[in-house]
């Protein structure tokens, strides 16, 4: 079946540094994809999202960068700041498909005083 | 406010009974979804309806059963037949039905204990 994995369960960054948190996907038919970002204890939240029509999409001091040739997605975090600290999932749909969406394992981003 | 609420917050099982979580949502949509979180791993869904009165079953369905009644409720019974319940319990919605890509709006969790 399709997986979404993600390069790096781990990323520690200096607060005001950006941060660039790397997915990589291996269903050829995914055409829709979203970053969530989810603190301990929570339920994920919703970051910003991207259709496979685009290469790159801006949000609030973030960009989801989509590289459709070799099935990878990145959220680049600019000027990361304590709030950011949590994890990021990246997760993937295909148009065709009546199923949500299927999840990364994660990766825990933390910022550093 | 509109949104997903899913109760309780924290749940404690004893071995051999059945529980049920609550999901309801007020966002008027017609699919939801009830996924299971393990410590530092990703989301697995467990079942899934895309209108009221039917639903499908998703990755790791054994052991669990839903029903979806009224399109704003979808609660899960985790039954005694799930050998491992520990877990973190999420309820998601989104919409339109089925094929058109939109992001799911997660409810806060309930983390499901076996004691």
């Amino acid at each position: 079946g399709e997986s979404v994995g993600l390069h790096l369960p781990t990323l520690s960054v200096q607060e005001g540094d950006n941060s660039i948190i790397n997915c990589a996907y291996s269903n050829s038919a995914s055409d829709y994809f979203i970053w969530y970002k989810q603190e301990s204890g929570k339920g994920p939240q919703f970051i910003i999202d991207i259709r496979s029509n685009m290469d790159k999409r801006q949000g609030q001091r973030v960009t989801v960068l989509l590289n459709k040739t070799v099935k990878h997605l990145s959220l680049q975090i600019a000027a990361t700041q304590p709030g950011d600290s949590a994890v990021y999932f990246c997760a993937e749909k295909s148009s065709g498909s009546a199923r949500q969406l299927t999840f990364g394992s994660g990766t825990q981003l933390t910022v550093l005083p | 406010d509109g949104g997903i609420t899913q109760s309780p917050k924290y749940l404690f099982r004893k071995e051999g009974q059945n529980v049920t979580l609550s999901c309801e949502q007020n966002l008027n949509h017609d699919a939801m979804y009830w996924y299971r979180q393990d410590p530092g791993q990703g989301l697995r869904l467990i079942y899934y309806s895309q209108i009221v009165n039917d639903f499908q079953k998703g990755d790791i369905a054994e052991g669990y059963s839903v029903s979806r009644e009224k399109k704003e409720s979808f609660p899960l019974t985790v039954t005694s037949a799930q050998k491992n319940p520990t877990a973190f319990y999420l309820c998601a919605s989104s919409t339109p039905r089925g094929g058109l890509n939109t992001e799911a709006f997660f409810g806060q969790g309930t983390r499901l204990t076996v004691v």
